[in-house]
């Protein structure tokens, strides 16, 4: 079965400083891999997919994300914070075959100090 | 407009009453989910249909039903509604035509509160 870990419940960063949010995943082979972001109050919006291919995924907003096999991780990056980007995010991996059902991390809340 | 409905945004219930969420889409997607978020908890899977005639139960489908009314309306349903069925409820919907895990698109989520 597969699984997704969020080490971070809660990450605080200054206006302008670089993130890194952390994903871990755990699957038989090369999942798909999402990270979502969830703005108060809305539902969840993609920021960007793996599928396969080219290991560092651009996303919108200025997100990357770099798929690191060996180290099972699909960490979430920005080069520079902005205030707007106070958000919930969500790391998740999905299936290649079967059911194609995404299993959801719990969740990273990014606290942007001005 | 949304291309993903809820309906209602916020309701508050008793325990014991039948509760209604409604989901419409108009992306044309055929695969509809209804997730459940807690704190701390992420996105529970509730039930998800690929199709109309396709309805599976997810994670944590105790207490819940759905039913999928055309391709564009998928409601959940709460038989008789008790306290830690408090949750934000969202529906999504995604394509299904390529293949693999699709990107999945959400509504704007329902709040519901039992008392």
């Amino acid at each position: 079965a597969q699984s997704v870990t969020q080490p971070d419940i809660h990450i605080t960063v200054s206006e302008g400083a670089s993130l890194e949010l952390r994903c871990n995943y755990s699957y038989g082979a090369t999942p798909y891999l999402f990270w979502y972001v969830q703005s108060p109050g809305q539902g969840l919006q993609l920021l960007l997919k793996y599928f396969s291919g080219d290991t560092l995924v651009q996303g919108i907003k200025g997100f990357e994300a770099e798929f690191k096999r060996s180290q099972s991780s699909f960490n979430l990056r920005k080069p520079s914070v902005h205030w707007s980007d106070a958000a919930e995010y969500f790391c998740a991996v999905g299936p290649r075959g079967g059911s194609y059902i995404p299993t959801f991390g719990r969740g990273t809340s990014l606290i942007v100090h001005p | 407009d949304a291309d993903v409905t809820q309906t209602p945004r916020n309701r508050i219930t008793k325990t014991g009453k039948r509760i209604m969420l409604e989901c419409s889409q108009t992306k044309g997607h055929d695969r509809m989910y209804w997730y459940r978020q807690d704190p701390g908890l992420g996105l529970r899977l509730i039930y998800y249909s690929f199709d109309v005639k396709d309805i599976n139960k997810g994670e944590i489908s105790d207490g819940y039903s759905v039913s999928r009314q055309a391709q564009a309306k998928f409601s959940l349903s709460l038989e008789s509604a008790i306290p830690n069925q408090t949750a934000l409820y969202f529906c999504a919907t995604s394509d299904g035509r390529q293949g693999g895990t699709d990107t999945q698109y959400f509504g704007p989520g329902t709040r519901l509160t039992v008392l």
